[in-house]
């Protein structure tokens, strides 16, 4: 029941983009369609920025985009913005434990 | 505004038990499927328990498996956590959390504020 794999921390200014990676398995990503992005700032509750792979929740922003190749998700983010500076976490389905978040990538405008 | 509220947290010794509560409103509750999140202190989420609109089909991480169980109250909105045998390892923020439709693992759309959890002698 290991976490999907992130990195750390990522970091890009103003106006780039920047891309996130999830690594799972063929158990959850690599077989599944169900996988998400948070966006979690300091202090407050997560929020759902994509699912289904690439949809995203009215009233976010088109500056999120999604994708999937094989075991590996990504979420890009283009066009930063400081107040992108957040935690984002994916999650996918899982086969043995129905739903698996990764640990988590930090985020820094710089 | 589809609203999710939690309460119930606290100090705990180890061992001990907890009931944590969900308030839900603006939404037909029993319409979707609910989860548990949890967040130790500075770790990432950590999904722990989901349950149907209906209330009859549940799942549980391995490391909550037989110590908490998850249940619904549909006449009142509530979502409930009852956490037994509690460990240091369980000490986090628990998030409340709706499904996006009828299963939990299609995107969590609505979080609560989260109640903490310490367990500690």
């Amino acid at each position: 029941q290991s976490a999907l794999t992130q990195p750390a921390s990522v970091s890009g200014s103003p106006g780039q983009s920047i891309t996130i990676s999830c690594t799972g398995t063929s158990s959850d990503i690599g077989n599944y369609k169900y996988v998400s992005w948070y966006q979690q700032n300091p202090g407050k509750a997560p929020k759902l920025i994509i699912y289904d792979i690439s949809e995203r929740p009215s009233g976010v922003s088109n500056r999120f985009s999604a994708s999937k190749s094989g075991n590996t998700a990504s979420l890009t983010i283009s066009g930063l913005q400081a107040d992108d500076e957040a935690d984002y976490f994916c999650s996918s389905y899982s086969r043995s434990t129905t739903l698996l978040f990764g640990g988590g990538t930090k985020l820094t405008v710089l | 505004e589809v609203q999710v509220l939690e309460s119930g947290g606290g100090l705990v010794q180890p061992g001990g038990s907890l009931r944590l509560s969900c308030a839900a409103s603006g939404l037909i509750f029993s319409s979707y499927a609910m989860s548990w999140v949890r967040q130790a202190p500075g770790k990432g989420l950590e999904w722990v328990s989901g349950i149907s609109g209906s209330g009859d089909s549940t799942n549980y991480a391995d490391s909550v498996k037989g110590r908490f169980t998850i249940s619904r109250d549909n006449s009142k909105n509530v979502l409930y956590l009852q956490m037994n045998s509690l460990r240091a390892e369980d000490t986090a923020v628990y998030y409340c959390a709706k499904g996006r439709g009828s299963s939990w693992y299609k995107g969590l759309d609505v979080w609560g504020q989260g109640t903490t959890v310490t367990v500690s002698s």
